[in-house]
């Protein structure tokens, strides 16, 4: 089974700064991969999606994220966050042609205004 | 409006007190899960289902039961809830072919006293 691996669960930050949130997974074949957003006392939405295409995905809000299949990764970024980014970040993969999907841990992002 | 709709969002119970948790879809989505959120572990899958009178156990299934009687419901059971399964619960649907991501409910907290 496939699994996800989240770094600095808690991340704290001002407004106008960068963000990278790193993710890992575990799994021997083609993925697709998923970065959500959940603001708080909100539902899941999702955020960007990776399957067989460009490897730099653009998705809402100004967040883009690169697969680097070399390295089993899928980090997020955001050149200058606002404070409504606020939120917990998670990343997701699904086997290719599978919607199991396995969630990683979360990110906590604080911004400061 | 295309969604996918749980009830209750908030539930107290006491422990042994059999109940459900309704989700619904209006999307004709074939595909329908339940993941339990918990602080510091992410999300994790519950059961899901491929279609009608399909289900399957996910990561963590102890303790639940689900049935899939019609295409747009999918309801989750705890038999005999135990203070264990506090949590905040998400249902999720997507198409079959899981390019375009999980819709997820708003969410159901559950506390079992």
């Amino acid at each position: 089974a496939q699994s996800v691996s989240q770094h600095n669960h808690h991340v704290i930050l001002s407004e106008a700064a960068s963000l990278e949130l790193g993710c890992n997974y575990s799994y021997g074949g083609t993925v697709n991969l998923f970065w959500y957003v959940q603001y708080p006392g909100q539902h899941l939405q999702l955020l960007l999606k990776y399957f067989s295409e460009d490897p730099l995905v653009k998705g809402i809000k100004g967040f883009e994220a690169e697969f680097i299949k070399s390295k089993f990764s899928f980090n997020l970024r955001k050149p200058s966050v606002q404070w409504s980014d606020t939120a917990e970040y998670f990343c997701a993969v699904a086997p290719y042609g599978n919607n199991r999907l396995a969630f990683g841990k979360g990110n906590q992002v604080v911004v400061i205004p | 409006e295309a969604q996918v709709t749980q009830n209750p969002r908030y539930l107290i119970t006491v422990t042994g007190k059999k109940l459900t948790v309704t989700c619904s879809q209006n999307m004709n989505h074939e595909y329908m899960s339940w993941y339990r959120q918990d602080p510091g572990l992410g999300l994790r899958q519950i059961y899901y289902s491929m279609n009608v009178e399909v289900t399957d156990k996910g990561d963590v299934p102890e303790g639940y039961k689900v049935s899939r009687k019609e295409k747009r419901n999918f309801p989750l059971i705890l038999e005999s809830p135990s203070p264990n399964q506090t949590s905040l619960y998400f249902c999720a649907s997507s198409p079959q072919r899981q390019y375009y991501g999980y819709t997820f409910g708003s969410g159901t907290r559950l506390t079992v006293v």
